[in-house]
């Protein structure tokens, strides 16, 4: 059983709000990732960490911004939410290193709608 | 650019029939790996499997079963004898060039296994 939280589980804001969401995970994984899921179910990767102090943009541009001081967090924020940025996000986390590619472990999601 | 297709949306069968969920997938590199996740109504993906390309033997575990195609770039997903509890969104997935763990997903497809 995967041990990764995310924190709220949903959330209601009006357009402007500032948001935190929480990432996370204590099985001392280096690698976490945050991806953004529509309600047309598809997954897009949104921001990446290789290890602290490490932060990468993924495949899908997003407004967001995420940091990486501790290992086990990956708090991802929002400094001004918008309508579009109503959607679910998934934080998941991975150990292995090198080949093959290990399991992404996954949180049960925080779904946000902006007003 | 690499691409992952489950053109099935939406599947519903009754309890105890075989289903199977296609995936087609698009790459240039030689070297790549395959998974599926499965998203039950609680949200978190949870890894089933991955497999790389130079390996095309069939696998199954208990009533899942997936059979991979280099030659028709296929990694398609059979249950057998389903059940109420399969009913979830199955993803398949791709990983980056190099092997990462940032995956490339499909659009997941809707399996809703009736009583």
């Amino acid at each position: 059983e995967a041990d990764i939280y995310q924190t709220p589980r949903y959330l209601v804001i009006g357009t402007g709000k500032k948001i935190t969401l929480e990432c996370s995970q204590t099985m001392g994984h280096d690698k976490m990732y945050w991806y953004q899921q529509d309600p047309g179910m598809e997954l897009h990767l949104i921001h990446y960490s290789y290890g602290v102090n490490s932060t990468e943009k993924g495949d899908l541009s997003s407004e967001s911004t995420v940091s990486r001081i501790r290992t086990e967090h990956f708090p991802l924020t929002l400094e001004s939410a918008r309508p579009s940025h109503t959607s679910q996000y998934l934080c998941a986390s991975s150990y292995v290193r090198g080949l093959p590619p290990g399991e992404l472990f996954f949180g049960e999601g925080s779904r946000l709608t902006v007003l | 650019a690499q691409k992952v297709t489950q053109a099935q949306t939406e599947i519903s069968v009754v309890e105890k029939e075989d289903v199977t969920l296609d995936c087609v997938y698009e790459t240039r590199d030689t070297t790549y790996y395959l998974f599926w996740y499965k998203q039950p109504p609680s949200g978190e993906l949870v890894f089933l499997i991955r497999r790389n390309s130079f390996d095309e033997q069939n696998e199954i575990s208990g009533r899942y079963s997936w059979n991979f195609q280099k030659s028709t770039s296929s990694f398609n997903f059979t249950i057998t004898a389903s059940q109420v509890v399969d009913s979830a969104v199955y993803f398949c997935a791709l990983s980056e060039a190099g092997g990462s763990e940032k995956l490339v997903f499909g659009k997941g497809t809707k399996l809703t296994v009736n009583p």
